[in-house]
């Protein structure tokens, strides 16, 4: 069980293109997602926290705007990266949390985004 | 924030020896997970271990929150034991709190 997984896997787009990544928690509802982003050789970032049915929490220094977060369902989340530049290239990790007492994180595969 | 830093930053073992990864944390350990990102960059979940000790097959941990450490065992390591281990603590108990990472370790067994 906790199964989250992620598509596309790798995507390659244009600048100024927007590309969406789908996040799902396949075999558990997940009431928050998380999306993260880990540049090569380092570890990983939190870009924002998704609660179904709700505003995404973004953290410090991550644009809204940028990076549009819908969390339509309890078993999907969707981060929308807006007018895409070289600079957005990078490997983008969701992760799923079941309700309950615990805190444990279940994550996706992850997408490779490249910009040209 | 919480920081976590994560050693030795990097190692190199031969197949089948054994070693220990240490996570250390500045403040107060609540939701402690331990996982393995492996060369196609998947997170796979070790242990989730706030406390005590647990084992799974050749892998153990073992989390001292008042002392605010976690060890990783690995006995008898194998090739595909290679890639990146991370800690990262969940804050306090609640449901969807977010993860603070260690810095990781990059692990490379060799034949």
């Amino acid at each position: 069980g906790a199964v989250v997984s992620q598509h596309p896997s790798r995507v390659i787009c244009k600048s100024g293109t927007s590309v969406k990544i789908e996040c799902r928690s396949l075999d558990f509802q997940a009431t928050t997602m998380f999306w993260y982003r880990q540049f090569p050789k380092q570890s990983l970032m939190l870009m924002a926290t998704s609660n179904e049915g709700s505003k995404a929490t973004y953290e410090q220094g991550v644009e809204k705007d940028k990076f549009l977060i819908n969390h339509a369902s309890l078993t999907l989340s969707t981060l929308t990266v807006t007018s895409a530049h070289p600079e957005d290239s990078s490997f983008y990790i969701c992760s799923a949390s079941r309700s309950g007492a615990y805190n444990e994180q279940f994550f996706g595969p992850g997408t490779r985004l490249t910009v040209l | 924030g919480i920081q976590v830093e994560q050693s030795p930053p990097d190692l190199i073992l031969q197949e089948g020896a054994n070693s220990t990864l240490r996570c250390n944390f500045s403040d107060s350990v609540n939701n402690l997970q331990w996982f393995h990102q492996n060369p196609w960059g998947q997170l796979i979940n070790l242990f989730y271990i706030p406390s005590g000790t647990k084992q799974n097959g050749r892998l153990s941990a073992t989390t001292v929150a008042t002392e605010r450490y976690s060890l990783l065992y690995i006995s008898s390591s194998q090739t595909t034991d290679s890639g990146v281990y991370f800690c990262a603590d969940g804050g306090l108990t609640g449901g969807g709190n977010k993860l603070t990472f260690g810095t990781g370790t990059q692990l490379k067994v060799e034949l």
